[in-house]
């Protein structure tokens, strides 16, 4: 059964950092991994997805980067601003089926 | 980008009355949607997937006369609670997607509260 962690659960930072977020998964045989971000009582917004066959994928200040075989995904966030404090999260899928597994999420708050 | 609507945002139920939530994707067709459900701070949990046409597909230790979803259109999917308790009291999210080669789009979500 895969499972998908994310470490740490909660990061602050000053406002103006780089920060990375790290989402890290046990079967390394993914379809594909998205990054979503959840503001609080909202739903989710997608930010990126990386196929499998991809090692990053970039979003303006966003970046994202896979490893399968070693079952890591880092985000990384340029120039951070008060405006992306939210939880993050990521979502593997598998080859068979469509279904998604979350991480347990990061959440964000950025220190103006 | 592609747009899903999720409504009501949020519903204040008596114990034992029903309570049906719609998934819309506006600007796609979608053969396949999932409802999510998540507790407080916690990460989401994959209640069921609805397939246009057909019946539901349920994850285990979910109870699929508890929660009915139908998949009417290819733009509508609900899910309705029935007899709702206050321990369905949840959020629920919904998702969409054109393909899986693109990413996966969600609704608002839908605060349940059952008093």
């Amino acid at each position: 059964k895969q499972e998908v962690t994310q470490i740490p659960a909660a990061l602050s930072v000053p406002e103006g950092e780089n920060l990375v977020l790290n989402c890290s998964f046990t079967d390394s045989a993914i379809y594909n991994l998205q990054w979503f971000r959840q503001d609080p009582g909202k739903g989710l917004t997608s930010l990126l997805l990386i196929q499998s066959s991809q090692r990053e994928q970039t979003s303006g200040r966003l970046n994202a980067s896979l490893d399968k075989s070693s079952g890591r995904s880092t985000l990384y966030i340029a120039a951070s601003q008060p405006g992306d404090s939210a939880t993050y999260l990521c979502a593997v899928e598998p080859f068979g089926n469509e279904k998604l597994t979350f991480g347990t999420g990061t959440r964000l708050t950025i220190i103006p | 980008g592609a747009v899903v609507s999720q409504h009501p945002s949020r519903v204040i139920c008596k114990s034992g009355t029903s309570v049906k939530i719609e998934c819309r994707s506006l600007d796609f067709q979608a053969t396949t949607m999932f409802w999510y459900r998540q507790f407080p701070k916690q990460s989401l949990m994959l209640m069921a997937t609805s397939n246009e046409g057909s019946k539901a597909t349920y994850e285990q230790g979910v109870e699929k006369d508890k929660f009915l979803i139908n998949h009417a259109s290819l733009t509508l999917s609900t899910l309705t609670v029935t007899s709702a308790h206050p321990e369905d009291s949840s959020f629920y999210i919904c998702s969409a997607r054109l393909d899986r080669d693109t990413e996966a789009f969600f609704g608002q979500g839908t605060r349940l509260t059952v008093v």
